[in-house]
């Protein structure tokens, strides 16, 4: 098993770009989560999704920040325009039902 | 909603010592608390977790205790090795998903 497969791992943009970070869960999870990861805020729940359906978006800061699941095995998480306060490693988790978050590596995102 | 708090931020203990991380949660229906090590570079791993009906669970040298009454809970890592330092973290759920995380713990084993 791959595990769970982010992409890229380092982006470099400059302010107002779009950025889009890309994921793919483990085979037969049914659950995906996006975190963002910084010094202040630690590891933040941004969104998630059950079966391909956004749950919980809760924790998206602004409308500036979009995430898809258009399949079980691919998810996106968009950034338009990005801010230089973006920048933080975003991480991606799958989990099955039950316990069992798989993180991948990140995507360590910075905004000049 | 949920808060977890986590100290002590940093750890530093000699290798062979132990090593010991708490934890508090403030929402008494979490009942799902995961212990993760993140290392350089590389997303959190999950290393031991807890259920809420269990008040002790051991895996070699990893030992995790949960005290429900008082809302807390710890990492014990015992016999400390220079792979152990990594920065720690805790969460808690009500059920297993929307971790809520702790803020860390650097640990260094100093050899």
């Amino acid at each position: 098993d791959a595990g769970v497969i982010q992409s890229p791992r380092h982006e470099v943009t400059e302010m107002g770009q779009e950025v889009t970070l890309r994921c793919k869960p483990i085979s037969g999870h049914d659950y995906l989560f996006w975190y963002r990861q910084t010094m202040m805020r630690g590891l933040e729940l941004l969104i998630y999704f059950n079966n391909n359906v956004p749950i919980d978006d809760s924790g998206m800061p602004e409308d500036r920040f979009s995430a898809k699941m258009p399949n079980a095995s691919f998810s996106t998480l968009k950034i338009q325009p990005s801010e230089p306060r973006d920048s933080a490693v975003y991480f991606c988790a799958s989990s099955p039902t039950g316990p069992g978050y798989t993180f991948g590596s990140g995507t360590r995102l910075t905004v000049v | 909603g949920e808060n977890v708090e986590q100290h002590p931020s940093t750890l530093s203990v000699q290798e062979g010592d132990s090593a010991v991380i708490k934890c508090t949660y403030s929402d008494s229906a979490s009942n799902y608390f995961p212990w993760y090590k993140q290392e350089l570079g590389k997303g959190p791993q999950l290393i031991i977790d807890i259920r809420s009906n269990v008040g002790e669970k051991k895996d070699q040298r990893i030992a995790v205790t949960l005290n429900k009454t008082a809302k807390h809970f710890s990492l014990h890592i015992t016999e400390t090795q220079p792979e152990d330092s990594a920065v720690y973290f805790c969460a808690a759920s009500m059920g297993a998903q929307k971790l809520v995380f702790g803020q860390g713990t650097r640990l260094t084993i100093n050899p």
